[in-house]
């Protein structure tokens, strides 16, 4: 069983720039969701992918966007950067049965986004 | 709205003594979980609490959860050195749209001392 992946580790950009961040979800999952975590801070909620559809979203602005793909892997996009996009961008897949997961999360290692 | 507090956010303890991190929670959710993070790592799931009186053990670390006070907590006994880390509890609630929200607590940073 393969764990959560994400890509890359590390990412270095100038603000007004534009970034894609990929995960590939755990095995036998099909639910993808991404967080923002600013240092010394708790992750923040950004989204949620299932069944490729966005399934719901935090007080995110619309810069910030994601695909799922039919092999339940997903992007996190962001569009015209901003220095306080700068934070540590996690990935977690879980497997979901109607509306409720059947189980926690689990986590990627996560890439870490420098705004310059 | 729904948020989610925890307290202490800082805790330093002694190896073998034990404390309790709370979380508070403001409105109906689905489901506790309550997760550790190591400085520079990700999110480690510890455990999942599904319905009120649910209590989960795993070593050292016991969870618990009231709905009624929606109050989840999370109990050390003789704390070691290891168990130093950043506890995070969360909630998740389908809203009445159909869509899903999962929201964090601060966050308890737990330095156990030798």
């Amino acid at each position: 069983e393969t764990g959560v992946t994400q890509s890359p580790t590390h990412l270095i950009k100038t603000r007004g720039q534009q970034v894609t961040l990929r995960c590939s979800s755990q095995s036998g999952h099909n639910t993808v969701s991404w967080y923002q975590q600013a240092l010394g801070q708790g992750p923040q909620f950004i989204f949620q992918y299932y069944r490729e559809e966005e399934n719901g979203r935090g007080n995110f602005p619309p810069r910030f966007s994601g695909l799922q793909f039919p092999n339940y892997s997903s992007e996190l996009n962001v569009n015209a950067l901003e220095l306080d996009d700068s934070a540590l961008y996690l990935c977690a897949s879980s497997f979901r049965q109607g509306q409720v997961d059947t189980d926690t999360q689990y986590f990627g290692p996560g890439t870490r986004l420098t705004v310059l | 709205e729904l948020k989610v507090e925890q307290n202490p956010l800082f805790l330093s303890m002694q190896e073998g003594k034990n404390y309790t991190i709370y979380c508070n929670y403001s409105t109906t959710s689905d489901r506790l979980y309550w997760y550790r993070q190591d400085p520079g790592k990700s999110l480690e799931s510890l455990f999942v609490l599904l319905s009120n009186g649910a209590v989960k053990q795993e070593g050292r670390l016991m969870a618990s959860l009231d709905t009624k006070a929606r109050l989840s907590t999370l109990h050390i006994t003789a704390a070691v050195h290891d168990l130093s880390a950043t506890y995070f509890c969360a909630v998740d609630r389908v809203q009445p749209s159909g869509t899903y929200k999962y929201i964090f607590g601060t966050g308890t940073r737990l330095k156990v001392l030798a």
